[in-house]
Parts: structure tokens; sequence; C-alpha cells
């Protein structure tokens, strides 16, 4: 079955950096976007940015450009997350989400579906 | 990009029906019809319940509806049941390959 099995729990002092990752199993990796989400202590979900497996094309939310760095791994079907210059605000669990395939016709292009169908476990950040 | 107004918490009998708002702008909710609806168990993972505004996935229960009118979409849960005690988020596409999320509403079974 399609899995997302992200890694383990991170610890960080203000100003570090952190890579998280993210591997996929169960679907062809490069078909699908994928996302990534936080959700900081008693906030909602956050939608941080998206990343093409097959084409590396990212697009981050616009309060994450600059402090995120999305790749992807082909080799390994496996999807990273670099947070730098961390704060404590960025303390928060990180998923990362399987979203469409995309497509493009005639000069335009869209999705196959806009949501994120299976998510990884989460994994979580303490700035401190 | 502020994110979608959802109500901080929402509470219910059981039995009762309740309805979740998820409200936005001409340029997310009211653009598209690819607002979706998770649900979230402290702890635990979100589990998409409804997608394309009103499409509910294989295996969730007909009691979890929704629906748009405008820049607000709303998720209706019918016959409110104990196990229904999560975190609700909406979130919307917005264009340009950019999604927005709500701030989550808090479920409370009386």
């Amino acid at each position: 079955q399609v899995q997302l099995l992200q890694s383990g729990a991170e610890v960080r002092k203000p100003g570090a950096s952190v890579m998280l990752s993210c591997k996929a199993s169960g679907y062809t990796f490069s078909h699908h976007y994928l996302h990534w989400v936080r959700r900081a202590p008693g906030q909602g979900l956050q939608w941080m940015g998206t990343i093409d497996p097959n084409k590396g094309y990212t697009n981050y939310a616009q309060r994450f450009q600059g402090g995120v760095t999305m790749t992807a791994d082909l080799a390994t079907n496996t999807l990273y997350l670099e947070l730098s210059s961390l704060r404590s605000e960025d303390t928060a669990v990180y998923y990362c989400a399987r979203g469409s395939g995309g497509w493009c016709s005639g000069g335009r292009c869209g999705y196959y579906f806009y949501y994120m169908d299976v998510w990884g476990q989460g994994t979580t950040v303490t700035v401190s | 990009q502020s994110a979608l107004t959802q109500p901080a918490s929402v509470s219910g009998s059981p039995g009762q029906s309740i309805t979740l708002s998820c409200t936005g702008t001409s340029s997310d909710v009211g653009a598209y019809n690819y607002v979706s609806w998770y649900q979230q168990h402290p702890g635990k993972v979100p589990k998409l319940l409804i997608y394309d505004v009103t499409n509910r996935p294989s295996g969730i229960s007909r009691r979890f509806s929704g629906s748009k009118s405008g820049n607000t979409a709303s998720l209706t849960i019918s016959g409110l049941q104990d196990e229904d005690e999560a975190d609700y988020h909406c979130v919307s596409y917005r264009g340009s390959d950019t999604w927005v999320f709500g701030g989550g509403t808090k479920v409370t079974v009386l």
C-alpha cells in the first residue's frame, strides 16, 4: 500500500538547521507532487510548499520562502525538507503528504486532483 | 497569504448535527471547487474526509457532508458521535500551485 515514512524527532538550538526526510513506497514516486505541511502547538495546519519530484520544481508558501528547501531523490524515492535559521516558532510537527500528478496540454496545466490523499506519520521538530 | 477562517471551537450533543464553516476569499474558496476537509485526532495523522467541496472518499461515513456558498465552505456532521471529537481542518487550492489551510476547529461532543 502507499506509505510515506518520515524520519525521527529532532531537537535543535535557535539559528541551527535541520533536514527531515520522507521515504515513499507503494506507488511511482515521480508521478505525484508532494507537499510539506506543519502544525505548531495550539495552531492549525500550515501548507509550506510543494515539489514535483520528477522535475524538481518547487513552490513555497510566501511565509516560508528563504527559510525552507524541498528536494527529492528519485533513486531512493525520498523527499527532503531542509529548515534553516530555526526559531522557537518553528517548533512543530512536520508532515509530508502526497498530492496529485500534473498535466499540461495546449499551454494549460493542472492537476488530476487537488487534495492530499496520503500523509506521513509526522516528524516533531523542537527548537530550544 | 492569510489563512482561511474557521471557528476555534464548535460543540454539540450526541445525535445532534453541527456545521463547521471555512471562510476564504474570491481567490481561493470562491474561485475553485477544490476545498477539502481533514479530521485529526490528538497525536494522529490528518484523515481526508471530504474533497472537491462535496465528495467523500471511500470508507468515510455519510454522516460527513460538505457544501459551499460563495467564499464559505461548510462541513456538516450529522448524528454526532463521541468519536467525532477531534480537530477539523479545511484547505483550499489558491491557484498558482499554492494551497491554504484554515486555522482548524476543535469539535467537542458534550
